[in-house]
């Protein structure tokens, strides 16, 4: 099974820049196309698709998410902050059955 | 408008087998390339993929449960249906449908919990 890690939280102030990594034990990329997806959960909410295929904003989806990263090491990047966006954030991987999840990261306001 | 809703038991006892609806619309299960997936999450804890079933039947399953599911359409009725045998309190979570295709679970239900107890 492919094994994502992701920090378990990470906190940071209202306005700046959240950057949350994830790590997966083998490569998710196939012919130039990342197969890691990346999801926000709010509690007592389902997940919603933020960022597919590595880069890729999902409908609807504010621009200040973005997406990057390659072969095992992928970032998600919240630029600027909102308060709206306290949550915590998924990763996920496409390439190979079984399809796995991240751990997740709570982001958390300073 | 793509929408999907699960339903289910609610609550059931250890070694009963949990039986899981996914009612959908604003696509279909016939058309090429489409599909639905089952993730569940136990309280507090993070997501666990367990099944997807394709538009042409195709069907992946979590090697973690072992034998113990089985995924299914009624593509007439754009439903996908989930069944997890001789369930114990570990199978105590929400359960959620998604929609995948072109894009992974791109669209997901609201969740349906499962309690396990006796």
């Amino acid at each position: 099974d492919i094994v994502l890690t992701q920090s378990p939280a990470l906190a940071v102030s209202l306005e700046q820049r959240a950057t949350i990594s994830c790590k997966t034990s083998q490569n998710v990329d196939n012919y130039g196309i990342s197969y890691m997806h990346w999801y926000q959960q709010k509690p007592g909410q389902q997940p919603k698709l933020l960022i597919y295929e590595g880069s890729n904003l999902a409908s609807g989806i504010p621009a200040r998410f973005s997406g990057s990263g390659s072969g095992t090491d992928f970032t998600l990047t919240i630029d600027p902050v909102e308060a709206d966006d306290i949550a915590t954030y998924y990763c996920q991987q496409s390439k190979d059955y079984p399809l796995t999840f991240g751990s997740g990261t709570k982001l958390e306001i300073k | 408008q793509v929408t999907l809703k699960e339903s289910g038991p609610g609550i059931l006892q250890p070694s009963q087998t949990l039986s899981l609806t996914c009612t959908f619309s604003g696509f279909s299960l016939s058309t090429y390339g489409m599909g639905v997936g089952w993730i569940r999450q136990p309280s507090g804890k993070g997501l666990e993929w367990l099944a997807n079933i394709w538009w042409d039947d195709d069907k992946y399953y979590n090697p973690s449960l072992k034998n113990r599911l089985t995924i299914s359409k009624d593509t007439s009725n754009n439903q996908a249906f989930l069944k997890i045998t001789n369930v114990d309190t570990a199978d105590t979570a929400t359960y959620y449908c998604a929609r995948i295709g072109e894009i992974p679970f791109a669209y997901w239900g609201q969740g349906t919990l499962v309690t396990v107890s006796s």
